[in-house]
């Protein structure tokens, strides 16, 4: 079935460091995918998103290239700070039926000054 | 612009209490889903609809009830709570069309006792 395998957390760095999360993921079809990001106590907010293969999401500094012959879909932003501190959910979404989303198990990123 | 909203925020039941959790949408959006945020798991999907009046299941129905009545309003039941549904509970909401994003309300934490 389909599933998505980020890296585990927590990922610990100072500010202004660079940032890389690891997603892969295992599809029948052509998904979208997405990472998503979790404010402490607050939901989910989509972040960038990728639709088709090369596509490249980016917001906020942040960018992910959708890589079909990897099928991966790695976060990352050149320069991360202390408000980037955060759970981040790659998720892919499956585009028949329902179009569920399934998600990464979240990796937290932690920033520290 | 209120998005997605969910009610209550938290919630503390005994075992075998039942309660519905409460999920709204002013976006007119299609779909609608009830998603469970536990701890290295991820978000899993409980039930979803895609449109009024036509529900199913997601992968992790047992426990839940839900209906959709109207574009807006999809409520979530718990019928009769156990502890292993203490978790972290989201509804989201999207268009029906391809590649669209989806929408998360803030979460209600479920603490069951």
């Amino acid at each position: 079935g389909d599933s998505v395998t980020q890296m585990e957390g927590p990922v610990t760095l100072s500010e202004e460091a660079f940032l890389t999360i690891n997603c892969t993921y295992t599809a029948t079809g052509y998904p979208s995918l997405f990472w998503y990001v979790q404010y402490p106590g607050e939901g989910l907010q989509l972040l960038l998103k990728a639709t088709k293969a090369d596509d490249k999401g980016s917001n906020k500094g942040f960018e992910a290239t959708y890589r079909k012959e990897t099928t991966s879909f790695h976060l990352e932003k050149g320069s991360v700070q202390v408000s980037d501190s955060a759970v981040y959910f790659c998720a892919l979404r499956v585009n028949t039926g329902f179009q569920k989303l399934v998600f990464g198990t979240g990796t937290r990123l932690l920033v520290s000054p | 612009n209120a998005g997605v909203t969910q009610t209550p925020k938290f919630q503390v039941l005994k075992t075998g209490q039942s309660m519905t959790l409460q999920c709204a949408q002013d976006m007119n959006h299609e779909y609608m889903s009830w998603y469970r945020q536990d701890p290295g798991m991820g978000l899993r999907l409980i039930h979803y609809s895609v449109g009024a009046g036509i529900t199913d299941q997601g992968e992790v129905p047992n426990g839940y009830n839900v209906s959709r009545s109207t574009t807006e309003d999809f409520p979530l039941r718990l019928l009769s709570a156990a502890p292993s549904q203490t978790s972290v509970y989201f509804c989201a909401s999207s268009y029906k069309e391809l590649n669209t994003e989806a929408f998360f309300g803030q979460g209600t934490r479920l603490t069951v006792v």
